[in-house]
Order: structure tokens, then C-alpha cells, then sequence
């Protein structure tokens, strides 16, 4: 059981280019949810998924789109990739999201660097 | 609108002392509460929760925490620290989207270093 995966684990970009972050859970979560971490700064909520073939935004979604084509798997993607997206970046997943506050489980990270 | 404020971005302790960190939040409604420890490389676990109850909340590895509505506190106490303990901590309150789902407030974190 290995829980909540992130790949990849670093990444330099230069500005303008464009990639895909995959998160992906084994323990059948409903819920998914992309945030990214800066210094000084707490999690914030990017993105997030309900189900299979659902998304919607967080507190800061510009400039990311996301992607839930499986259970599974939760991608997330930069089109156009700015310096102000260098972050560090985490996936979590939770049973579910409503009817109690289930705890989230989250990926080791994918710290991108955008030069 | 929910916020979460910890104070100190980095503490330090000796082994085997007393260690507090300390979460302060605002909540338009009752709150929901937690604390997540991150250790290095690996993403956050979930220490301790409170949600309704007793507001003293025991967690994981031997952390505690107290709810205190009077003070919007709820900061996390280990009698004795360890090596191990060394760590980041999260504070985070809960809330509701306009969508209706869940979703969590995380604080900026308090790196704790336990010096030997």
C-alpha cells in the first residue's frame, strides 16, 4: 500500500514551458486535492476533485488546470509555466468530504523551479 | 472567514524538554481543528484533530493539544521531546467552500529543532 505517490519529485522549468504533476492513490479516495506550499506561507489550495470526472478551484487556481480521468489519479497541469510558480507542490486524497472531517493524506511533494 | 496564525516560525528545545507550539485562529463558526507534522522529505500526516468534545485532544507520538475558545488558541504541547520530534508542524482550521465541500486553512508552519 503505497498510499499517495507524487512523480516527479523536482523539476526546473524555464518560463513558457509546460508539464504535468501526477499524483495518484491507492486507497479508493473520493476526494483529491492539489496545494502548493511557499515559504512562509501555509497549504494553499490549488485545485481539488470530488469524484471521477470532476474538479473544481481552490483559493489560488490561475494559472493550473487539473485533470480526473481516473479514481486514482489526479493530474495537475502548468500550460504556460511563470516564475511565480515555483513552489513546492503536494496531492492529498481523503475517503470523503463531507459528513465528517476525514483526514487528508498527503504525497511526499514535487518541488518545481520555474527560471 | 477562517485564518491560522502560529507564532514562532522556528523553535528550538533540548531533549527531554517541554515543547509548545502555539496556534491562534479566527472562524465565523464553531471551528475545526488540527495539527499535521511534516518530516523532512515526506508529505504532512495528521497528529490530532478536534472537532467536537473534549477539548483536550491527545494525538499521535505523544502530542496533545487544548482547544480554548476564549483565547482562539489551540496550541500543541509534548512533555518530553525527542530527537524525532524534530520536525514541521502545520496548524489548520477547517471550513466550507461556497461549493459546500471541506476544505482546510493551514498555517505557515513552525519548524521545530531538538537539540541534544
Amino acid at each position: 500500500n503505497a498510499g499517495v505517490t507524487q512523480t516527479p519529485k523536482f523539476r526546473v522549468l524555464k518560463t513558457g514551458q509546460s508539464m504535468t504533476l501526477l499524483c495518484a492513490q491507492d486507497m479508493n479516495h473520493e476526494y483529491m486535492y492539489w496545494y502548493r506550499q511557499d515559504p512562509g506561507m501555509g497549504l494553499r489550495l490549488i485545485h481539488y476533485s470530488v469524484g471521477e470526472g470532476t474538479t473544481a478551484k481552490g483559493e489560488v487556481p490561475d494559472g493550473y488546470n487539473v485533470s480526473r480521468l481516473k479514481k486514482q489519479n489526479f493530474l495537475l497541469g502548468l500550460e504556460s509555466a511563470a516564475p511565480s510558480q515555483t513552489s513546492v507542490y503536494f496531492c492529498a486524497s481523503t475517503a470523503r468530504g463531507s459528513g465528517s472531517w476525514d483526514e487528508q493524506f498527503f504525497g511526499p511533494g514535487t518541488r518545481l523551479t520555474v527560471l | 472567514a477562517q485564518s491560522v496564525t502560529q507564532l514562532g516560525s522556528h523553535v528550538s528545545v533540548s531533549e527531554g524538554a517541554l515543547v509548545l507550539l502555539r496556534c491562534n485562529y479566527s472562524s465565523s463558526v464553531p471551528p475545526y481543528l488540527f495539527w499535521y507534522v511534516q518530516y523532512p522529505n515526506q508529505g504532512l500526516q495528521l497528529l490530532l484533530k478536534y472537532t467536537t468534545g473534549a477539548t483536550l485532544v491527545k494525538g499521535i507520538n505523544g502530542f496533545e493539544a487544548e482547544f480554548k475558545k476564549s483565547e482562539t488558541s489551540f496550541h500543541l504541547t509534548k512533555p518530553s521531546a525527542h530527537m524525532s520530534d524534530a520536525a514541521e508542524y502545520f496548524c489548520a482550521v477547517g471550513y466550507h467552500m461556497d461549493t459546500g465541500r471541506r476544505a482546510l486553512t493551514f498555517g505557515s508552519g513552525t519548524r521545530l529543532q531538538v537539540q541534544p
